[in-house]
């Protein structure tokens, strides 16, 4: 049990541009999370597959931002047209069922500038 | 709406000096509430998961009690390195397996 890696852990970007994030999440555990973090707030959920079907999207998921998870394996957060406003922690977390704690990784921290 | 508000925001305590982190949350019916750490720079590390009224989980320094309208995180004699946010998150039942709500979490500092 490595944890969950996410990749990269920073990110700087100029407003417009097009960015992904990669998240592994913990092997056999087939619930995946993405969460944003902004400074002294609690994370918020943006959306959960269970394998590769995506079955929950927050309103916060603008149609700007889209998420995979091929195979139920690793997944992917990209975010397009990126605006200031999306500066934040994107954070993943997996979980082995809807019961067992979230577990998170450290994030990727996206800057816009 | 569901809701978890997190007091004190920020808490500083002398090495040694117990006290208690309060979460007070609004759900339509409560599946689970969890305590998490946080350090600065890192992901939310999971502590406690807490299912009913009355249940009560305890690791090293840190005790978690619940009741039917909030959660206490107890620290006795806690050390500089219990320093770091304590997050607060509930899960509402028939939202099994997905969103985890937040409060904005307790900034504890501890000094030697």
């Amino acid at each position: 049990d490595t944890g969950v890696s996410q990749d990269p852990r920073h990110k700087i970007t100029k407003r417009g541009q097009n960015v992904t994030f990669r998240c592994d999440p913990i092997s056999e555990h087939n619930r995946l999370y993405w969460y944003r973090q902004t400074l002294g707030q609690g994370p918020e959920f943006l959306t959960y597959f269970q394998n590769e079907a995506q079955l929950e999207k927050s309103r916060l998921l603008s149609d700007r931002f889209s998420a995979e998870r091929p195979k139920g394996s690793f997944s992917t957060l990209e975010i397009q047209r990126t605006e200031q406003g999306d500066s934040a922690m994107y954070l993943c977390a997996s979980s082995q069922t809807g019961n067992q704690p979230q577990h998170f990784g450290d994030g990727t921290r996206l800057s816009i500038l | 709406e569901d809701q978890v508000t997190q007091s004190p925001e920020a808490l500083r305590l002398q090495e040694g000096e117990s006290s208690s982190l309060n979460c007070s949350y609004t759900v339509s019916g409560l599946r689970g509430l969890f305590w998490y750490r946080q350090d600065p720079g890192k992901g939310p590390e999971f502590l406690f998961t807490l299912y009913s009224a009355g249940e009560e989980k305890e690791k090293e320094r840190l005790k978690a009690t619940l009741t039917k309208k909030e959660s206490f995180l107890h620290i006795t004699a806690p050390k500089p390195e219990d320093s770091a946010t304590y997050l607060c998150a509930v899960q509402a039942l028939g939202q099994a397996g997905t969103a985890l709500i937040f409060g904005k979490g307790t900034t504890l500092s501890v000094s030697s």
